[in-house]
């Protein structure tokens, strides 16, 4: 079993830019959770997919968006990118309300 | 809106002590409650998940108590070892979403 698997690892991009990132979920899991981990704080809810919907959604403007494909692996799409947007990415998927999340490696975003 | 504290921020401790982590949080509410570990740049790895229903979860060294009417969990970190340094975060399960603490930062001084 693979785990959680994001992709890419890091990525620079420039502000104004969009940049898209991905997630596989862990075997048999049916639903994708985005985070947001800014330095030295915890991470941030953005929001949920599940059955390819997005079932909820944190404190975050709309240039966060994002998709569940039929696999149910995940993408987070950010458009417009600040200089604040600057942060970890991370990827958790599970099964069921109340079921533990299981978490990817996380991608390192950094806007110049 | 679920608030959630870890006190201390940061600690420092010798090689063989116990170690105590505290996190709190604000609803009661909860269905679930994950203490996880994160090396630095790295992803999350998750170590106990106790149930709204339980009291505690143990696995190997590691125990975590859970007081929902209090608002308190709590990870006992036995015979600390220089592996052991990391940071832990508190992360509370509800209404789909989980909310996290800034996290533990320990330091096990060999």
């Amino acid at each position: 079993d693979a785990g959680v698997t994001q992709s890419p690892t890091h990525l620079i991009k420039t502000r104004g830019q969009q940049v898209t990132l991905r997630c596989s979920p862990k075997s048999g899991h049916d639903t994708v959770s985005w985070y947001q981990q800014a330095l030295g704080q915890g991470p941030q809810f953005i929001f949920q997919y599940y059955e390819e919907e997005e079932r909820q959604r944190g404190n975050f403007p709309d240039r966060f968006s994002g998709h569940q494909f039929p696999n149910y692996s995940s993408e987070l799409n950010v458009n417009a990118l600040l200089l604040g947007d600057s942060a970890l990415y991370l990827c958790a998927s599970s099964w069921g309300t109340g079921a533990g999340a299981f978490f990817g490696q996380g991608t390192r975003l950094t806007v110049v | 809106k679920q608030e959630v504290t870890q006190i201390p921020a940061a600690l420092s401790v010798p090689e063989g002590e116990n170690l105590v982590l505290n996190c709190s949080f604000t609803d009661s509410a909860i269905y679930n409650l994950q203490w996880f570990r994160q090396d630095p740049g790295k992803g999350l790895t998750s170590l106990l998940l106790i149930q709204s229903s339980q009291r505690e979860q143990t696995s190997g060294r590691l125990n975590a108590s859970l007081d929902k009417s209090s608002g308190r969990s709590t990870l006992y970190i036995a015979a600390s070892q220089p592996g052991d340094s990391a940071t832990y975060l508190c992360a509370v399960g509800g209404n789909n979403r989980l909310a996290f603490g800034k996290g533990n930062q320990v330091v096990v001084i060999p």
